[in-house]
């Protein structure tokens, strides 16, 4: 399996809804990434997992707050958000948080916050 | 992290090479050149990287000036599937440095 499977692909939801993303990758990867992407604009970085434990959070707001169960699962919860945060949500795994690798991305959750 | 500069569109005729330039003259000496692409509607794809040397792999090649301060990725035989974004990422080959995007190349292989 050489893949970063990302669920659900769409997701509208409300501004008062509580809703989660889930990653998922079985390559043995330990560094897992959440990145957002709005319309024509490149990817951003939100956060970096490493072994499990948050490494980097770059400054997001507490509106989304990642979870790592375990080494194969990556969450992203999101609660109160608004409607500037529609965007592509993408995860990416690596080996480790070594630079040497490339980054497997999923295909992301296309989120709609109305 | 070295900033790179990359023109923000070109077109390709199918069949044809496809070269992508980017310029990066601040890089470091342990700096990197990485390639991605985004497809639309997918996550980025890695596709190569080096630090000095030329590059080859089965989707493309990374020819690195000797200065290092620009590059340029080669699709030898762009076909429509190669139609991206293409980014040009240089990167510190030091443990918690992750991957900038910056804007790109927007790609069109035209028939």
């Amino acid at each position: 399996d050489t893949e970063v499977t990302q669920t659900p692909k769409h997701l509208v939801m409300g501004m008062t809804n509580k809703k989660s993303l889930k990653c998922e990758q079985h390559m043995g990867h330990r560094a897992m990434y959440w990145y957002k992407q709005k319309a024509k604009k490149p990817p951003e970085l939100m956060f970096v997992y490493s072994y499990e434990k948050l490494s980097i959070n770059e400054s997001v707001p507490s509106r989304f707050s990642p979870e790592c169960p375990n080494s194969s699962l990556l969450n992203l919860h999101l609660h109160a958000l608004q409607p500037e945060d529609s965007a592509l949500y993408l995860c990416a795994s690596s080996p480790e948080q070594v630079p040497n690798y490339g980054y497997t991305f999923g295909s992301g959750t296309r989120l709609t916050v109305v | 992290d070295a900033k790179t500069t990359q023109p923000p569109s070109m077109d390709c005729a199918e069949g044809r090479a496809a070269n992508l330039p980017c310029n990066h003259s601040t890089i470091s000496g342990n700096e990197y050149v990485y390639w991605y692409r985004q497809i639309h509607s997918q996550g980025p794809q890695y596709i190569i990287h080096g630090l000095k040397n030329n590059e080859t792999n089965e989707m493309a090649s990374l020819i690195i000036t000797e200065d290092r301060k620009s590059s340029t990725l080669i699709l030898p035989h762009a076909t429509l599937r190669d139609t991206a974004v293409y980014y040009c990422i240089v990167r510190v080959h030091n443990y918690g440095q992750n991957f900038v995007f910056g804007p790109g190349t927007r790609l069109s292989v035209l028939p």
